[in-house]
């Protein structure tokens, strides 16, 4: 069945640091990958998605790249600043139907 | 507002009792998810309807389980003599499916169940 691993579960960094998370994924299938943000008491919000004709994608300070071959994409958040520390979900989905959530990276950032 | 809306924000309930969920989706969107997230953990599929038929049902989603959509439009999501293993976070989506290409799902903010 599906499946997602993603790591690293916590992350801390300095504000203006670079933040890293990456996700591996096991169905063929998946085509479309979204990166989902969740502060507390609230529901996911997408910050970004990729599709799978597409290796990488860029929106200011966040990125993310998708290696079809290795199954493996990443998300990738420059300058960060203390706002962007919340929870951070990849996610994969074959079509329309279901998406399948990793277990969420808890990202700091120190001001 | 236009966001995907879910009512009550919290419920507590006592061990086997019955509780209802309601989700109101994005007025224009067809398809609707409902998901459950247990602390430290990511949202797990439960079941989605495509208007007013359900599509796709989740082994997650035991007997005591059952959601409705019934003119397509608000959902709602049932759990018959709740257990302590129920509390979660529970959370509906919407989102409108176009030839096939997957898309953005809307979330709510969610129904936290604790149940003593």
């Amino acid at each position: 069945g599906e499946n997602v691993e993603q790591h690293p579960s916590t992350l801390s960094v300095q504000e203006g640091d670079s933040a890293v998370i990456k996700c591996t994924y096991s169905d063929s299938a998946s085509n479309y990958f979204p990166w989902y943000k969740q502060e507390l008491g609230k529901g996911p919000q997408l910050i970004i998605d990729i599709r799978s004709n597409v290796g990488e994608k860029k929106d200011q300070r966040i990125a993310v790249t998708l290696n079809k071959t290795a199954k493996h994409f990443s998300l990738h958040i420059t300058e960060t600043q203390p706002e962007d520390s919340a929870v951070y979900f990849c996610a994969e989905s074959g079509g329309y139907q279901k998406v399948t959530f990793g277990i969420g990276t808890k990202l700091q950032v120190i001001p | 507002d236009t966001g995907v809306s879910q009512d009550p924000r919290h419920k507590i309930t006592k061990r086997g009792q019955n509780v209802t969920f309601r989700c109101d989706p994005i007025s224009e969107h067809n398809r609707l998810y409902w998901y459950r997230q247990t602390l430290g953990q990511g949202p797990e599929f439960l079941t989605y309807f495509q208007n007013e038929a359900q599509l796709e049902k989740s082994r997650l989603l035991s007997d005591r389980f059952s959601a409705e959509r019934p003119k397509g439009s608000f959902s709602t999501l049932e759990i018959q003599r709740t257990e302590q293993g129920d509390s979660a976070m529970y959370l509906c989506a919407s989102n409108r499916e176009t030839s096939g290409i997957s898309g953005e799902q809307f979330f709510g903010p969610g129904t936290r169940l604790t149940v003593l």
